[in-house]
């Protein structure tokens, strides 16, 4: 089975602080992993993907993650906050052989203070 | 490119009323997808397509909720007669190729829908 786990709801940083998002998953299978991100009243926009290469993902607008199969995680961070990256992210994984179905997360709201 | 387009982007209806929403994928894209997002829940796949045949629709409320998608190009999701636990953001996504584990898919907006 396929799952995810966001394991903060909500994050506050100061601006210009490091910003660290938490995602761990369950996969039967070898997973593709996403981070997308969702500002109020838009569509979701990918941020990153780990598709089985590089276990350190770049990216847009500073993020990365890095896939650690050991510890079945996949983390975002950015190594400053911009106040515009306050928004509604989501982990999401998915498998070969699951109807390559997306399954997210429940969402982490990430706020930046200034 | 044009990203992927839905209508109308708010609803509000009453309970055992119908409704329907529109998606048009990015162009040249062969698989859609319809999710149902609750607020303060991640999105949950309803329907997938490819092309004009579904994929998997093992999560839709088929009693109620219906999709199409007959050229293989744009879709409608119906509602019908909706309950008030259907108030939520339904979101349309398109991907390339055939829809495989490894492929980004590209979300709509979103249409909110308010049931009363």
């Amino acid at each position: 089975a396929q799952s995810v786990t966001q394991l903060d709801s909500h994050v506050s940083v100061s601006e210009g602080t490091p910003v660290l998002l938490r995602c761990n998953y369950s996969s039967s299978y070898s997973p593709s992993l996403f981070w997308y991100v969702q500002h109020p009243n838009k569509g979701l926009q990918l941020l990153l993907k780990y598709t089985s290469a590089a276990t350190l993902v770049k990216g847009i607008n500073g993020f990365e993650a890095e896939f650690k199969k050991s510890e079945t995680s996949f983390h975002l961070t950015k190594p400053s906050a911009h106040m515009s990256d306050a928004a509604e992210y989501f982990c999401v994984v998915s498998a070969r052989g699951f109807g390559n179905q997306f399954y997210f997360g429940t969402g982490t709201s990430l706020t930046v203070i200034p | 490119e044009a990203g992927v387009a839905q209508s109308p982007r708010y609803k509000i209806i009453e309970k055992r009323q119908s409704v329907a929403f529109w998606c048009n994928p990015i162009s040249g894209h062969a698989t859609l997808y319809w999710y149902q997002q609750i607020l303060g829940q991640g999105p949950k796949l309803l329907i997938q397509f490819q092309n004009n045949g579904v994929v998997d629709d093992s999560q839709l409320p088929k009693d109620r909720f219906s999709a199409e998608r007959l050229k293989g190009v744009d879709s409608t999701l119906k509602i019908q007669p909706a309950k008030l636990e259907d108030s939520a953001v339904y979101l349309c996504a398109s991907s390339s190729l055939s829809g495989g584990y490894q492929e980004t898919q590209y979300f709509g907006p979103g249409t909110r829908l308010l049931v009363l």
